[in-house]
């Protein structure tokens, strides 16, 4: 199985900054290298598939880039509610696998 | 608008049976291919079970293979996922999400672009 790993675990920023998180696979998995962002209470919302493609209704502040297995996630500019947990997913080979979050707290 | 909802969630025994279901609203369900996620309290995410658009195809995590069934009723809009044997390690958020495909061909891989609102189960004596 592929295992993923996210770095940091957690961030502090502030309303403005811009925030780079990190995804590593286990192996490479091409492109295939999705994120999400979930809020406390509610159901994980899909920001970037494909590495890099956004989906649709997110914000142009969010962007991915990465291939192989090294990934980022980028906030270019955040907002108060981007201040969230996010999970990176793996869709290469079955069984899917996500990474173990990164918490981003207000600073 | 396109919805997913869960329920049969609850508090079971060690050992006991429970079976969730998730109710599907605004887009042709029978066309999408469907999961299971769980999210254990303040744990990542775990995906659990893949199901095809037709049913003929699934899939299971190690962790669940065995006691888990995912099935779908594509004529009531619904998906099921009938959990047996379960253990305290199941407790968790679950929910369902919907696949969706991108890539062509052999290169077609997937997203979950629709979640529901998930629903609790907790085993424990």
């Amino acid at each position: 199985d592929i295992q993923m790993t996210q770095s940091p675990s957690s961030l502090s920023a502030s309303v403005g900054d811009r925030v780079t998180i990190t995804c590593r696979a286990s192996q490479s998995i091409s492109s295939y290298l999705n994120w999400y962002q979930q809020k406390p209470g509610k159901a994980p919302k899909l920001l970037i598939y494909a590495a890099s493609s956004l989906q649709s209704g997110v914000p142009s502040r969010f962007s991915g880039s990465g291939s192989g297995t090294d990934f980022t996630l980028t906030i270019s500019s955040l907002q108060p509610e981007d201040f969230a947990t996010y999970y990176c997913q793996q869709s290469y080979s079955t069984p899917d696998s996500f990474g173990q979050g990164t918490k981003l707290e207000i600073k | 608008e396109v919805q997913l909802v869960e329920s049969g969630g609850g508090l079971v025994q060690p050992g006991g049976s429970l079976r969730l279901s998730c109710a599907a609203s605004g887009f042709t369900f029978s066309s999408y291919e469907m999961n299971w996620v769980r999210q254990a309290p303040g744990k990542g995410l775990e995906w659990v079970s893949y199901i095809s658009s037709s049913g003929s195809t699934i899939y299971y995590a190690d962790s669940v293979k065995g006691r888990f069934t995912i099935s779908r009723d594509n004529a009531k809009n619904s998906l099921y996922l009938q959990m047996n044997s379960l253990r305290a390690e199941d407790t968790a958020v679950y929910y369902c999400a919907r696949t969706f495909l991108y890539g062509s061909g052999s290169w077609t891989h997937d997203a979950f672009d629709i979640w529901g609102q998930g629903t609790m189960v907790t085993v424990s004596s």
